[in-house]
């Protein structure tokens, strides 16, 4: 049991180039995110899946899209890479239940520099 | 959308005192009060939560206490040790995308 895998781990990118993170989780969950974390800063949502087939932005979706492949995958896409899109990225997944709450999973992040 | 607010955004705390830090939510919908710990270089993870029906919950040396009326929960941590040493976020929700406050950055000094 993996929980949130995230790939890749680092990554340095030219401005303008593009880019997919992928990420997957193998703990059923329903919900699935994006977040992303300036140095020094709190987490900030790019975009949000509650289910297989749907997407929502977040606070920050501008400059991403997403892809929900499936129950299992979530991607994020970065089309024309800008250094303000330097941050490290974090997938997560929930299964929100009435009884018992929703506690996010996080997979350990992706280091992105856009130079 | 919810507006979260966490206060102080930094904490400074000698060895075996105690830590407050406060969470103010807007929607009154929230329901689910979880406290995520990020120690450096690493991932965000749960520590504790509490459900709305719920005033106080322990686990050993850390705690929340919720005041839906007022709309804010906070942390308790008791006797710090070096290891609580860490950012702490709060992310109250009602079952939708979850949006995390700005965090509190712990330092515990022995």
């Amino acid at each position: 049991n993996a929980g949130v895998t995230q790939t890749p781990k680092f990554q340095v990118l030219k401005t303008g180039q593009s880019m997919t993170l992928q990420c997957a989780q193998d703990m059923n969950h329903n919900s699935m995110y994006w977040y992303r974390q300036d140095p020094g800063m709190g987490l900030r949502l790019i975009y949000y899946s509650a289910s297989e087939g749907t997407t929502d932005k977040g606070e920050v979706p501008n400059g991403y899209n997403v892809s929900r492949l499936n129950k299992r995958e979530f991607s994020l896409r970065l089309e024309s890479a800008a250094p303000s899109q330097t941050s490290v990225y974090f997938c997560a997944s929930s299964l929100p239940r009435q009884s018992s709450g929703n506690t996010i999973y996080f997979g350990e992040g992706s280091w992105l520099t856009v130079v | 959308g919810e507006n979260v607010e966490q206060h102080p955004s930094t904490l400074s705390v000698q060895e075996g005192d105690s830590a407050v830090i406060k969470c103010t939510y807007s929607d009154s919908a929230s329901n689910y009060f979880p406290w995520y710990k990020q120690e450096l270089g690493k991932r965000p993870q749960l520590i504790i939560d509490i459900r709305s029906n719920v005033g106080e919950k322990k686990d050993q040396r850390i705690a929340v206490t919720l005041n839906k009326t007022a709309k804010h929960f906070s942390l308790h941590i008791t006797e710090t040790q070096p290891e609580d040493s860490a950012v702490y976020f709060c992310a109250p929700t009602s079952w939708g995308k979850l949006q995390f406050g700005a965090g509190t950055q712990v330092v515990v000094t022995p």
